[in-house]
């Protein structure tokens, strides 16, 4: 089945500790993404990925790193989380490298750092 | 920069009801334009898109259309179900940026 996978689906955590939250698709896209979603602010976009070894950042990247190593994986990575990225983070891959087309979101992961 | 502002919701009609969803957008240049749709518990699934004026995008009996003269891009459907329940999020993009999404409205549909 054609899709976008992530995990985990649910983390809680403490401010500081490094954790990461993989996103895997299995349909050869040329483009990912990362987003947040929060209350009253629909998603805005962290970082995203044109192809392999390619990657820049989104309206909110600080506090995330992402690599792009292989085509169909594309981490994000809290070195040191706060409290204010509490948040639904969602992955999001389309087939070719124009974010004009259409986006198809993973799950979704639901983060909280105490 | 881009926006897209959204109807506050929630939205709450009785099944067999019109929808309306109201979305305005600011953008630099042509935008494309997109609704989506999260189920609860899911990630977003794209309802229907438009890439030019006076384009109609169309889907599961929803509907809406690019109007560049009022720079708008509302969703309708003529007769809601209940499982039609979800938060609807207008979206646009414009050159090569990034996905710009509105706050997204929650629509409740009652039996």
């Amino acid at each position: 089945e054609a899709q976008v996978t992530q995990n985990p689906r649910y983390l809680i955590t403490v401010t500081g500790k490094k954790l990461t939250v993989t996103c895997s698709q299995n349909m050869n896209h040329e483009y990912m993404s990362w987003y947040r979603q929060d209350p009253g602010l629909g998603l805005r976009q962290i970082y995203y990925s044109m192809n392999v070894e390619v990657t820049d950042k989104g309206d909110v990247p600080e506090g995330y790193k992402v690599s792009r190593k292989e085509k169909r994986n594309f981490p994000l990575i809290l070195e040191s989380p706060s409290p204010n990225q509490t948040s639904l983070y969602f992955c999001a891959s389309s087939p070719i490298a124009d974010p004009r087309d259409t986006q198809y979101f993973g799950p979704g992961t639901r983060l909280t750092v105490l | 920069g881009d926006s897209v502002t959204q109807m506050e919701g929630p939205v709450t009609l009785s099944e067999e009801a019109f929808l309306t969803i109201n979305c305005t957008y600011t953008a630099t240049g042509y935008p494309s334009l997109f609704w989506y749709v999260q189920y609860p518990g899911e990630g977003l699934q794209l309802l229907l898109k438009a890439t030019k004026a006076d384009d109609k995008g169309s889907n599961k009996g929803f509907e809406a259309t690019y109007r560049k003269e009022t720079t708008s891009f509302h969703l309708e459907k003529g007769s809601v179900q209940v499982s039609d329940s979800a938060v609807y999020f207008c979206a646009l993009i414009s050159g090569y940026s990034t996905l710009t999404f509105g706050k997204g409205t929650m629509l409740l549909v009652s039996p």
